[in-house]
């Protein structure tokens, strides 16, 4: 139980343009959601916090109006990367506390690549 | 504001070794602590959870201990294997249980 889908597991796009990350809670509810960016041979860095039917919250030098984040339902969230550029090239995962409390911990999606050429 | 390191970085073991991960935390004021496995390319599986008020949980071959007083946590696997090979990471809720701080990680490695 507490599956968090995430799609796509790979994209790659051109300089400009815009690519949407979708993670679904699968078998619970999400009322949060945290996206973390995964550079190689490092540990996650949190992106931002989203929750259901509100403003995101942004960590200290992720420029809200590049990662869009919006959270409309209880069971998607998604991450919006606008004009892109190849230094966001990275790996992005979400994560949301399992069963919708951080009591039973954290489950995370499987991960985005994205490559920007 | 919370760090989490883990100790050793990398590390290469032949298969059938007992093997000790470490994680240290500096604020003890932990909601609970979670151990993760990632494989290459992909995303976190959750291995472990262990609350605050307890202080050891295991699966399988793996035993995870927490000593919240002294800021530290094991994970411990048994017999292990080349499919144990990947990088393990564990991270702290804080007490609001809002945020996850992660370690850097441990990259392991288990020769055939």
């Amino acid at each position: 139980g507490a599956v968090v889908s995430q799609h796509p597991s790979r994209v790659i796009c051109k300089s400009g343009t815009s690519v949407k990350i979708e993670c679904r809670s699968l078998d619970f509810q999400a009322t949060t959601m945290f996206w973390y960016r995964q550079f190689p041979k490092q540990s996650l860095m949190l992106m931002a916090t989203s929750n259901e039917g509100s403003k995101a919250t942004y960590e200290q030098g992720v420029e809200k109006d590049k990662f869009l984040i919006n959270h409309a339902s209880l069971t998607l969230s998604t991450l919006t990367v606008t004009s892109a550029h190849p230094e966001d090239s990275s790996f992005y995962i979400c994560s949301a506390p399992r069963d919708g409390t951080p009591r039973s911990g954290y489950t995370f999606g499987s991960g985005t690549r994205l490559t920007v050429v | 504001k919370q760090e989490v390191t883990q100790i050793p970085a990398a590390l290469s073991v032949p298969e059938g070794e007992n093997l000790v991960l470490n994680c240290s935390f500096t604020d003890s004021a932990i909601y609970n602590l979670q151990w993760f496995r990632q494989d290459p390319g992909k995303g976190l599986t959750s291995l472990l959870l262990i609350q605050s008020s307890q202080r050891e949980q295991t699966s399988g071959r793996l035993n995870a201990s927490l000593d919240k007083s002294s800021g530290r946590s094991t994970l411990y696997i048994a017999a292990s294997q080349p499919g144990d090979s990947a990088t393990y990471l564990c991270a702290v809720i804080d007490n609001a249980g809002n945020m996850l701080t992660f370690g850097g990680g441990t990259r392991l490695m288990v020769k055939p």
